[in-house]
């Protein structure tokens, strides 16, 4: 499974746009990339998935450049609901594994 | 479908007893996983299941730790003889055969 490594934490304001980078540098050719979120007392939420370019969908957007060594997960206008804890994952097999997440703190 | 159920939300109980969770996964769902999480922590794989196969066990889960899924619907994780450190969130996911899980809320148990 390739490794990842992401910021352990990050503050931003309401409003902002919020981006979290992710590398991962031995990503194999059939390696998706897939970002959850989790509050605090709930399981994490599938939120976006990628190959390479750029994926939307109504919560976010990810972008991932040509060599797919990196991914960088956009948040768009944050809100103070948004505080949480993000992870990014790589792989292809039947199980994700789960890093420590980069946890994000919305302030007012 | 409302999603993936767990029951109980939490769970108090005295070192050595038996403990036993379930997991109501979403009902398309072939695929059903446990997870175990502790403070300030990613979650841990524990095993997952296709339908009725238990197709992975994590080194993590000692002889203490069991998982069915019969029938390939509910699935059940007892942990037998509990230890303080057994405390945490355990998390139940289903999927199909992608990467895209939906958790459960999970189940909190504390061990005194």
């Amino acid at each position: 499974l390739a490794k990842t490594t992401q910021p352990i934490s990050m503050d931003s304001y309401e409003g902002q746009e919020v981006n979290i980078t992710c590398s991962h540098n031995n990503i194999a050719t059939n390696d998706y990339i897939t970002w959850y979120q989790q509050f605090p007392s709930q399981g994490p939420r599938f939120i976006i998935q990628g190959y390479k370019t750029k994926v939307t969908n109504e919560v976010a957007s990810l972008f991932i450049p040509a060599d797919r060594k990196s991914s960088t997960l956009s948040l768009p206008r944050v809100s103070l609901s948004d505080t949480a804890v993000y992870y990014c994952l790589v792989g292809e097999d039947d199980k994700i594994i789960f890093g420590k997440g980069t946890r994000l703190h919305i302030l007012p | 479908d409302t999603g993936v159920s767990q029951d109980p939300r939490h769970k108090i109980t005295k070192r050595g007893q038996n403990v036993t969770f379930r997991c109501d996964p979403i009902s398309e769902h072939n695929r059903l996983y446990w997870y175990r999480q502790t403070l300030g922590q990613g979650p841990e794989f524990l095993t997952y299941f296709q339908n009725e196969a238990q197709l992975e066990k994590s080194r993590l889960l000692s002889d203490r730790f069991s998982a069915e899924r019969p029938k390939g619907s509910f699935s059940t994780l007892e942990i037998q003889r509990t230890e303080q450190g057994d405390s945490a969130m355990y998390l139940c996911a289903s999927s199909l055969e992608d990467r895209r899980y939906t958790f459960g809320s999970g189940t909190r148990l504390t061990v005194v």
